[in-house]
């Protein structure tokens, strides 16, 4: 079956612009993770959604938004984009939520802000 | 969340079984001890996860000591194509808010 989806790859944006970032999750997953990866900070969690609800966020600025739609594909959004903003972006999916699951990670989107 | 402590870096020669320690001496009765590895460019793979038995699967073998303070991960037949960061992760709170260390680089050399 298919795995995570993330879309796009790669992205080039401004400062001060936004950017949504799109991710489908492994079919029948019903919960969604989001994570910034960047050389100097390693993996840090930003959200995590379940039945289209946030359960979790990070410790991110407000800047940073996302929701997830009843087919459980979510969306990241990030405003005012700053340069500290570039990073892989990874998103990753689970059966369901809770403890005692393993999450399938996607390829993640590249972003870069000039 | 407990913090772990593992080895910058390690190197395994192929075919060998490479152990990667790591520590997590404040660990408390209901987190999991969890293990993904990310290989360059890739998102982070699962390996492995158990509470307090030793588990295994095809990929891996969880050791667990009995006061939960360390854990080793276990590659039985190490594979160039296992050359990659590997993260050992504690948490008790919901599998989607994984707090990621600095992991442990382990170089596969033929």
């Amino acid at each position: 079956k298919a795995g995570v989806t993330q879309t796009p790859r790669y992205l080039i944006k401004t400062r001060g612009q936004q950017v949504t970032l799109s991710c489908s999750p492994i079919s029948g997953h019903r919960s969604v993770s989001w994570y910034q990866q960047t050389p100097g900070q390693g993996l840090q969690f930003l959200f995590e959604y379940f039945s289209e609800t946030q359960r979790n966020k990070g410790n991110f600025p407000g800047r940073f938004s996302g929701r997830q739609f009843s087919n459980s594909r979510s969306e990241m959004n990030v405003s005012t984009l700053e340069l500290g903003d570039s990073a892989l972006y990874l998103c990753a999916s689970s059966l369901d939520w809770g403890m005692n699951t393993e999450a399938f990670f996607g390829q993640g989107t590249r972003l870069t802000v000039v | 969340d407990a913090k772990t402590t593992q080895p910058p870096s390690m190197d395994c020669a192929e075919g060998r079984a490479a152990n990667l320690p790591c520590n997590h001496s404040t660990i408390s009765g209901n987190e999991y001890v969890y293990w993904y590895r990310q290989i360059h460019s890739q998102g982070p793979q699962y390996i492995i996860h158990g509470l307090k038995n030793n588990e295994t699967n095809e990929m891996a073998s969880l050791i667990i000591t009995e006061d939960r303070k360390s854990s080793t991960l276990i590659l039985p037949h190490a594979t160039l194509r296992d050359t990659a960061v590997y993260y050992c992760i504690v948490s008790r709170d919901s599998w989607g808010k994984l707090q990621f260390g600095a992991g442990t680089q382990v170089v596969v050399t033929p």
